[in-house]
């Protein structure tokens, strides 16, 4: 069975710091999409990976991919508050479904 | 102008109960999908259509009846509704071979 696990599920952290969640997954996949969901919010395509050694930044956000390890990344750099929401990474299945992580919930404080 | 779109926001309802939910998107995409997303906001694909046509349908219970009149619309009826129904149900879009999904805002329903 697949599965998509992220680390950690929460995240508390003090603004200007530094942390990086992680998303493994368990098959064969050159694509993986990172989400942002505010609380009673529709997900926010954050970030789209198409093949290994993809990088991507935007702001304090960089997401990265390593797809033979099945592993990426999400640093984030000198936290702000505005930043605080749940991650989801989620794997491409044969570009016709995704199956995603638990999400990791990201708390901020000043 | 919204992307993909959903009706109702909030449903609450009564155990035994049918209701319908209603997705609708204007990206021009061919391929639409039902999310769940439970009290532990795990996200769980439910079904997905292609130019009307069911691609995918991840076991899910018979009560559960997709619709989609055109590439633009896809529907959810839900028979005989019970408690573990709970939930926010995503709709969301895509291009059938690009992978990336836009999801609409959510219908949280709620089965008394």
């Amino acid at each position: 069975e697949l599965k998509v696990e992220q680390n950690p599920l929460f995240l508390s952290m003090q603004e200007g710091k530094n942390y990086t969640i992680y998303c493994n997954y368990s098959t064969t996949s050159d694509r993986l999409y990172w989400y942002r969901q505010d609380p009673g919010k529709s997900l926010e395509s954050l970030f789209v990976l198409l093949s290994n050694g993809a990088v991507k930044q935007e702001g304090r956000l960089m997401a990265s991919l390593d797809t033979k390890a099945r592993l990426s990344t999400l640093h984030i750099t000198a936290a702000v508050h505005d930043l605080s929401a749940t991650y989801f990474c989620a794997v491409d299945i044969l570009l016709i479904k995704l199956i995603f992580g638990q999400g990791t919930t990201l708390q901020v404080k000043p | 102008d919204t992307a993909v779109s959903q009706t109702p926001k909030y449903l609450v309802t009564q155990m035994g109960n049918d209701k319908s939910i209603k997705c609708e998107q204007n990206l021009g995409h061919d391929t639409m999908y039902w999310y769940k997303q439970d009290s532990k906001k795990f996200l769980k694909i439910m079904f997905s259509y292609n130019n009307k046509e069911l691609i995918i349908n991840e076991t899910v219970p018979n009560r559960f009846s997709p619709k989609s009149p055109d590439k633009a619309h896809l529907n959810l009826h839900i028979n005989s509704l019970e408690l573990g129904d709970s939930a926010v149900y995503f709709c969301a879009s895509s291009l059938i071979g690009d992978g990336e999904q836009f999801f609409g805002p959510g219908t949280r329903l709620t089965v008394l």
